[in-house]
């Protein structure tokens, strides 16, 4: 089976831009979930979608956001980039209902924002 | 909310040495708790997990060992190799499963 995978591996934005950062999941998988990693911060909760809905959020500014389709792919947007975004943006996938399930990570996006 | 203190923060070994790691929670609702083992420029891996049903788990080198009453949940690596060299995550989610909370990583560095 083919593991979570994320595109792209690199980014550089510049401070005010947006991005928008894919995952799919392993096949199966009905649940996504995306953290932030920092050095200072380790793994922050972004937020976690199941079935297309957001059932978890973590503390994030309204300028991160995510979605769903229905194949369980996700996306997550972040807007008016800041310099303090430069991070590593992993997913998660798990099968999601009825859990907790094993949740198995992606290489991650490398977001620099100079 | 959960909130899971692990430590240390780094930990170094002779090779050949075990490697001890530990993780408390605070929600006595948490029952499932991996362990990730994250290696510069990749994702975490699960290496291995344990639920609330269970005391002790091993698979080969490794093993975890959870503790429900004190909360809180260890991870072993025996007969280090310089390839353990990682950081480790452990992590808790309850039932739900809908959010993982994860601890804030114990660099191993094994010396051959």
């Amino acid at each position: 089976k083919a593991g979570v995978t994320q595109t792209p591996r690199y980014l550089i934005k510049t401070r005010g831009q947006q991005v928008t950062l894919s995952c799919s999941p392993i096949s199966g998988h009905r649940s996504v979930s995306w953290y932030q990693q920092t050095p200072g911060q380790g793994l922050q909760f972004l937020f976690e979608y199941f079935s297309e809905t957001q059932r978890n959020k973590g503390n994030f500014p309204g300028r991160f956001s995510g979605r769903q389709f229905s194949n369980s792919r996700s996306e997550m947007n972040v807007s008016t980039l800041e310099l303090g975004d430069s991070a590593l943006y992993l997913c998660a996938s798990s099968l999601g209902a009825g859990g907790p399930y094993e949740q198995y990570f992606g290489p991650g996006t490398r977001l620099t924002v100079t | 909310g959960e909130n899971v203190e692990q430590h240390p923060s780094t930990l170094s070994v002779q090779e050949g040495d075990s490697a001890v790691i530990k993780c408390t929670y605070s929600d006595s609702a948490s029952n499932y708790f991996p362990w990730y083992k994250q290696e510069l420029g990749k994702g975490p891996q699960l290496i291995i997990d344990i639920r609330s049903n269970v005391g002790e788990k091993k698979d080969q080198r490794i093993a975890v060992t959870l503790n429900k009453t004190a909360k809180h949940f260890s991870l072993h690596i025996t007969e280090t190799q310089p390839e353990d060299s990682a950081v480790y995550f452990c992590a808790a989610t309850s039932n739900t499963g809908n959010q993982f909370y994860f601890g804030t990583g114990t660099s191993l560095t094994v010396i051959p």
